[in-house]
């Protein structure tokens, strides 16, 4: 069965505590994984889209990267302004409209 | 590039009434659009996929008589949700993916939400 696991459900950072998330997954087939990160109230905002194992992405204080069951999304030295909720989505090969979505990350960092 | 709105940002409107949000990629060609529901402190609920000209695909479980979704070009969709009561109350949001200048992208964009109230 395909599925995505996020973990920690919930993760407090004091400003410049560097830490990583945790996006693992289980397809028949991987198309893409991608991170978003969402604040209250609005939609998700588009991060990154990994497609090969080995495969990693930059901005700013993130980094993404990618291996054949897991993603983790690095962040170095947040800011108070990273807090959010961080979502991570697969993508299977069988059917490029079908996406599933994590329960989400939700990071505080704290000044 | 790659922007979706949605309008209205917010609505109220009294139980039996029907609510219509609109969807639109600003800047890119959305062959495929998502409708999505949230719940507080929940993760995204997919109700339907629309291909631009063909009829939505609804997730088990959301009646299609009640939302209705139309997906009538390429950068427009609508949700329609049809006699709503107060259980209807959520937050709604629509993604979109498709071709920026000629070429296809696999990542949906969101648009910021529709936050629906039904008194």
């Amino acid at each position: 069965e395909d599925q995505v696991t996020q973990s920690p459900e919930a993760l407090r950072l004091q400003e410049g505590e560097s830490s990583s998330l945790n996006c693992s997954y289980t397809v028949s087939g991987l198309r893409g994984l991608f991170w978003y990160r969402q604040d209250p109230g609005k939609g998700p905002e588009f991060l990154f889209t990994l497609y090969s194992a080995g495969e990693e992405k930059e901005k700013e204080r993130l980094k993404a990267t990618l291996t054949k069951k897991e993603s983790f999304l690095h962040i170095t030295a947040p800011k108070p302004e990273d807090s959010a909720t961080y979502l991570c989505a697969v993508q299977p090969t069988w059917n490029f409209n079908k996406f599933y979505f994590g329960s989400g990350t939700k990071l505080n960092v704290k000044p | 590039g790659a922007v979706v709105s949605q309008h209205p940002s917010w609505v109220i409107c009294k139980s039996g009434t029907s609510v219509k949000i609109e969807c639109r990629s600003l800047d890119f060609q959305a062959t495929t659009m998502f409708w999505y529901r949230q719940f507080p402190k929940q993760s995204l609920m997919l109700m339907a996929t629309s291909n631009e000209g063909s009829k939505a695909t609804y997730e088990q479980g959301v009646e299609k008589d009640k939302f209705l979704i139309n997906h009538a070009s390429l950068t427009l969709s609508t949700l329609t949700v049809t006699s709503a009561h107060p259980e209807d109350s959520s937050f709604y949001i629509c993604s979109a993916r498709g071709r920026l200048a000629g070429v296809s992208f696999g990542e949906q964009y969101f648009g910021p939400g529709t936050r629906l109230t039904v008194t």
